[in-house]
């Protein structure tokens, strides 16, 4: 069973760093392109960022280009999000998904979410 | 960059056909993805490539693609239809390939 967990959401204050990760269990993870996408509170969703299989391609949002950074280890099944210099609309459900294959294949799989605010 | 434009709201009657929008510069040219949100649940995917279905989404299910509009069609439309749908597209010429719509709220009546 595809299962993608993501952890390490929580409370961080303007201008602060925080790192989110999905681990990836039920599926060859080196074989599929993973995805960040987010949720404010309340709005629609909105696509963060987009890496390959083998980290040959990698896609930012313009929203969060430059502070925010995609990798993922392929050994470990793990993906991750480093985002820095957070800003208040950057408050968010933020989820990992998974691309059926290829890049822009759609996300079949997601996982449950986690909540980062960003407060003072 | 690409912008997706759904409709706010669809409402539709239990057993109805309920279409939902998703309209976009020559979108016809790019694929489409369709997925349901549930309040307080992830997003599933419905459909992909325009019209293809993951397993274990019924045929109710269906859409299409074409000039400046896709649409998805939800047929015989039941109770635990009622979501939030959201188009995306990939956009292979763009630095930011991934867009989504901005979502179509779907009550059954």
């Amino acid at each position: 069973e595809v299962q993608l967990v993501e952890s390490g959401g929580g409370l961080v204050k303007p201008g602060g760093s925080l790192r989110v990760s999905c681990a990836a269990s039920g599926f060859i993870f080196s074989s599929n392109t993973m995805n960040w996408v987010r949720q404010a509170p309340g709005k629609g969703l909105e696509w963060v960022s987009t890496i390959s299989s083998s980290s040959n391609y990698i896609y930012y949002s313009d929203s969060v280009r430059g502070r925010f950074t995609i990798s993922r280890d392929n050994a470990k099944n793990s993906l991750i999000l480093q985002m820095n210099n957070l800003r208040v609309e950057d408050t968010a459900v933020y989820y990992c998904a998974r691309d059926i294959g290829v890049r822009g294949s759609g996300h079949d799989y997601w996982g449950q979410g986690t909540l980062v605010t960003v407060s003072s | 960059s690409f912008v997706l434009t759904q409709p706010p709201s669809v409402s539709v009657a239990p057993g109805e056909t309920a279409t939902i929008t998703c309209g976009g510069n020559n979108i016809g040219t790019k694929s489409v993805h369709w997925y349901q949100q549930r309040p307080g649940q992830a997003p599933v995917l419905v459909i992909y490539y325009d019209r293809d279905r993951p397993a274990g989404i019924p045929e109710r299910f269906s859409g299409s693609n074409s000039g400046n509009m896709a649409t998805l069609t939800i047929s015989r439309v039941e109770a635990g239809d009622e979501a939030d749908y959201y188009c995306q597209v990939w956009d292979s010429f763009s630095d930011h390939p991934y867009v989504f719509g901005t979502g179509t709220k779907v009550t059954v009546l």
